[in-house]
């Protein structure tokens, strides 16, 4: 069964500070996607990462990065140097290759204090 | 880029009553779209998926007949939230997922639609 597991409930840093949030999934799958999404108060959905399971790359962009591990199966995304405005929940979410469910994880709820 | 709309963003309605949400793919066909709810600090939980042409499949303990699907056309679907109660107040979300498209698995949410009842 299909699972995504994001451990930390609610972080808090202080302004310029770097934080990792973590994301753990399940798969049996050899080929899926992994997402990272931000939600910010509006509620609406923002589209940060796109992650096939072929591509371990990290990748950067901007103040973000993320960091692949199909080993740990963990997929974990840091942001440098953070804002306020980086202020949000983030969800990580899994989906399968030839399936159309995006099974997302319990959210982490960032503050950012300035 | 591919926009998805939802109307209204919020509504509140008395008990009982039925609210009809709409979601819209604007720039772009969509065979396939989904309805998720979030309660409150929670993560988002799939309800049903809707096929253009075909019945909506749910998911286990959404009631078919208390949340009515309809994928009518290739840019809309329709969520109708019938006689609705207090419990059902929540974060509706929809998404699409563009037909043809060449990135399997890419879907676009909409901004999401308020619900309370009171």
């Amino acid at each position: 069964a299909q699972k995504v597991t994001q451990a930390q409930t609610e972080i808090s840093v202080v302004e310029k500070e770097d934080v990792t949030l973590d994301c753990v999934y399940e798969t049996r799958d050899t080929t899926y996607y992994l997402f990272w999404y931000k939600q910010p108060p509006s509620g609406e959905l923002v589209f940060l990462i796109r992650r096939n399971s072929f591509d371990e790359q990290n990748e950067i962009s901007g103040r973000y990065s993320w960091n692949f591990q199909k080993s740990t199966s963990s997929f974990n995304f840091t942001i440098t140097a953070s804002q306020v405005v980086d202020s949000a929940v983030y969800f990580c979410a899994l989906s399968e290759f030839a399936g159309n469910q995006f099974y997302f994880g319990t959210g982490t709820s960032l503050t950012v204090i300035p | 880029g591919a926009v998805v709309s939802q109307h209204p963003s919020w509504v509140i309605c008395k008990s009982g009553t039925s609210v009809k949400i709409e979601c819209r793919s604007l720039d772009f066909q969509a065979t396939t779209m989904f309805w998720y709810r979030q309660f409150p600090k929670q993560s988002l939980m799939l309800m049903a998926t809707s096929n253009e042409g075909s019945k909506a499949t749910y998911e286990q303990g959404v009631e078919k007949d208390k949340f009515l699907i309809n994928h009518a056309s290739l840019t809309l679907s329709t969520l109708t939230v019938t006689s609705a109660h207090p419990e059902d107040s929540s974060f509706y979300i929809c998404s699409a997922r563009a037909s043809g498209s060449g990135r399997p698995n890419e879907q676009f949410f909409g901004p999401g639609t308020r619900l309370t009842v009171l």
